[in-house]
């Protein structure tokens, strides 16, 4: 069975940074893209990040360029988000995301989420 | 960045009626579009990839159509566990994007 399981959200002041942590277990970790997508509080869905199956390729939305960093390690089948200088609008559930794909990517599977809260 | 525009916002429908969700793109996608179905307080559930597939798992009266720009989702008989938001999302770009969502509420 596939398992995303996210850690390390809380609380964070606006400045500052946060890592995720993304755990997968049920599935080869390293042949498949995977992503960050995240959901602020009664709004819609936003996707955050991705990153190819080697790492090498990453793309990041434009709201957080320069500030995030998508990341993988695929000895410890874990995927990471390094968020700095955090804003008050990056308060959000962070989900990760498994990308598989069949003529078409798309988001197959998704952990339970992480809350992120950027106040002071 | 590529744009993703659903309609309607909101929909209240009756158990039993047909429900048509639109979700326009903002440049021609060819069939890379795929729909989710979140329920409050979980994680989003794939339902239809490469627009028209059906997800292993997910009921048959769901289906979607559509190529270019312009994209459906149909629930053929709703069911009381379909009230939920639907979103629609693009991955022709590799910069993602999602529809704003379709709330889907009980008449």
């Amino acid at each position: 069975e596939v398992q995303l399981v996210e850690s390390g959200g809380g609380l964070v002041q606006p400045g500052g940074s946060l890592r995720l942590s993304c755990a997968a277990s049920g599935f080869i970790f390293s042949s498949y893209w995977m992503g960050w997508v995240r959901q602020a509080p009664g709004k819609g869905l936003e996707w955050v990040a991705n990153i190819q199956q080697g790492g090498t390729e990453k793309f990041h939305v434009d709201s957080v360029k320069g500030r995030f960093t998508i990341s993988r390690d695929n000895a410890k089948n874990s995927l990471y988000l390094q968020m700095n200088s955090l804003r008050a609008e990056d308060t959000a559930v962070y989900y990760c995301v498994r990308e598989r794909y069949s003529g078409n990517y798309y988001f197959d599977s998704w952990g339970q989420g992480t809350l992120v809260t950027v106040s002071s | 960045d590529i744009q993703m525009t659903q309609s309607p916002s909101s929909l209240s429908a009756s158990v039993g009626d047909r429900v048509t969700i639109t979700c326009r793109a903002s440049q021609s996608i060819s069939s890379y579009l795929n729909w989710y179905q979140q329920k409050p307080g979980k994680a989003p559930k794939l339902l239809i990839y490469a627009a028209s597939s059906l997800q292993s798992g997910v009921p048959s009266r769901f289906s979607g159509s559509g190529s270019g720009t312009d994209f459906t989702l149909t629930i053929s008989s709703l069911q009381p566990e379909d009230f939920a938001t639907y979103y629609c999302q693009q991955s022709y770009s590799s910069l993602r994007t999602f529809g704003q969502g379709t709330k889907l509420e009980i008449k």
